[in-house]
């Protein structure tokens, strides 16, 4: 099956601190790999993705994100968290939808970032 | 949330009402999708259009229909066959949905309540 798993619900985290947000995915063949932050009751925003080539791939706002293919993961860093990095984060991965050609994007459930002052 | 614009912001139902989202793009993109989002759910799509005049059914597409009359407009309206209708809807487009990998962007969303 094609999905992706966000572990957590949750990260806190203090101002200053480094973050991450882990996301681990199964889908067949190269994985196309995307992070989207979301801020309340607003749409999503991209934040970076994977397609091939080197596995730090870099963002926006800072974040940076590390392909694992032998782990099958896609975590979403940031040395210095900001308390204006409080959201919701979502990794996604691109999977055929059933027979039709298409590529869907499959999303996880979200992780709910919380930067402390 | 770049060139797209999703209408109405807040909009309330009454059991047995059909109601339409309104979701248009100036991005010139080819590909619109629909979103809906769900409390610890994700984002399961409804109905994905890869071109003018054409759309497709998502995971979820029951209850729900849509239209692509024109390439920049993709309203979705939800039926009173949508037994649980309230959520958070998302339109979506990006440049093609070939194989291509490009990122889908996102309009503010629609906060569907029925009432």
């Amino acid at each position: 099956a094609q999905s992706v798993a966000q572990p957590e619900d949750q990260v806190n985290v203090a101002e200053g601190n480094p973050l991450t947000v882990k996301c681990t995915y199964s889908v067949s063949g190269n994985p196309y790999l995307f992070w989207y932050v979301q801020y309340p009751n607003r749409g999503l925003q991209f934040l970076l993705k994977y397609i091939t080539g080197d596995n730090l791939v870099k963002g926006s706002y800072g974040f940076e994100a590390e392909f694992n293919k032998s782990q099958t993961s896609f975590h979403l860093k940031k040395p210095s968290a900001l308390v204006s990095d409080s959201a919701l984060y979502f990794c996604a991965v691109r999977a055929n939808f059933m027979n039709t050609g298409f590529q869907k994007l499959v999303f996880g459930t979200g992780t709910r970032l919380l930067v402390s002052p | 949330d770049g060139g797209i614009t999703q209408s109405p912001k807040y909009l309330f139902r009454k059991e047995g009402q059909n109601v339409t989202l309104s979701c248009e793009q100036n991005l010139n993109h080819d590909a619109m999708y629909w979103y809906r989002q769900d409390p610890g759910q994700g984002l399961r799509l409804i109905y994905y259009s890869q071109i003018v005049n054409d759309f497709q059914k998502g995971d979820i597409a029951e209850g729900y229909s849509v239209s692509r009359e024109k390439k920049e407009s993709f309203p979705l309206t939800v039926t009173s066959a949508q037994k649980n209708p309230t959520a958070f809807y998302l339109c979506a487009s990006s440049i093609d949905s070939g194989p291509s990998y490009n990122e889908q962007f996102f309009g503010p969303g629609t906060r569907l309540t029925v009432l």
